[in-house]
């Protein structure tokens, strides 16, 4: 089963509109890390939020924000007021807690393009 | 500059020829984690280090994969014999420390084609 689910290849949103990107996640841990990364067409990853499994309040990052629902293992990303700049892929991972090396599971990622 | 660094940006290799991609992690980061970024795909983990130490390499797709870290810091990821299935982009990252909370930083990549 893939750990880290993303089902949007492809979005678009109206420039100063906000954005939701979907990720879902399958773990048997009780402790995980959910982070969302931003890759442009330059391709350096940028990481952007970050959510454990024990936080109990949605994390936020100035125009980035984490609906997390736990129950529904769901992580996901909404960008508000969106900007050009922000027209890159976004990838969803996952690092679990058993894993001695905490690799990184990534999802497929979602291409976002904002349009003036 | 204080972010990792990779090189060459580029590689170019025919195929069965050995290449080495290398890593410069940001100063002072304790894990090092090389990915492979197919076309079109989200990176997929091939090893894992702490210090000089490699702890997993569970990823690595076939013995021509050899990765080190000898000294706890640069890393060089190599291949032996390179197939076309190998061309993809390489990411190296680097984590302060082994914590579920702690990001990963990436570095730009290398994007190696084999021809």
């Amino acid at each position: 089963a893939q750990k880290i689910t993303q089902t949007q290849p492809g979005m678009f949103v109206q420039e100063k509109e906000a954005v939701t990107l979907d990720c879902t996640y399958d773990t048997s841990d009780q402790s995980y890390g959910l982070f969302w990364y931003k890759q442009p067409s330059s391709g350096e990853m940028i990481f952007l939020i970050y959510q454990g499994s024990y936080d109990e309040q949605n994390a936020t990052e100035g125009r980035y924000s984490l609906n997390f629902q736990k129950a529904r293992k769901s992580a996901n990303l909404v960008i508000s007021a969106s900007q050009l700049g922000d027209s890159a892929m976004y990838f969803c991972a996952m690092r679990e807690g058993h894993s001695t090396g905490n690799q990184f599971y990534f999802g497929t990622g979602t291409s976002l393009t904002v349009i003036p | 500059g204080a972010g990792v660094s990779q090189s060459p940006r580029y590689k170019v290799a025919k195929r069965g020829q050995d290449v080495a991609l290398r890593c410069d992690p940001i100063s002072g980061h304790v894990s090092l984690f090389w990915y492979q970024q197919a076309l079109g795909q989200g990176p997929e983990f091939l090893t894992y280090f702490q210090n000089e130490a490699q702890l997993d390499k569970s990823g690595l797709p076939s013995d021509r994969f050899f990765a080190e870290r000898p000294e706890g810091s640069v890393s060089t990821l190599k291949i032996q014999r390179t197939q076309q299935e190998d061309s993809a982009v390489y990411l190296c990252a680097s984590s302060l420390a082994n914590s579920l909370s702690y990001e990963q930083y990436f570095g730009p990549g290398t994007r190696l084609t084999v021809t």
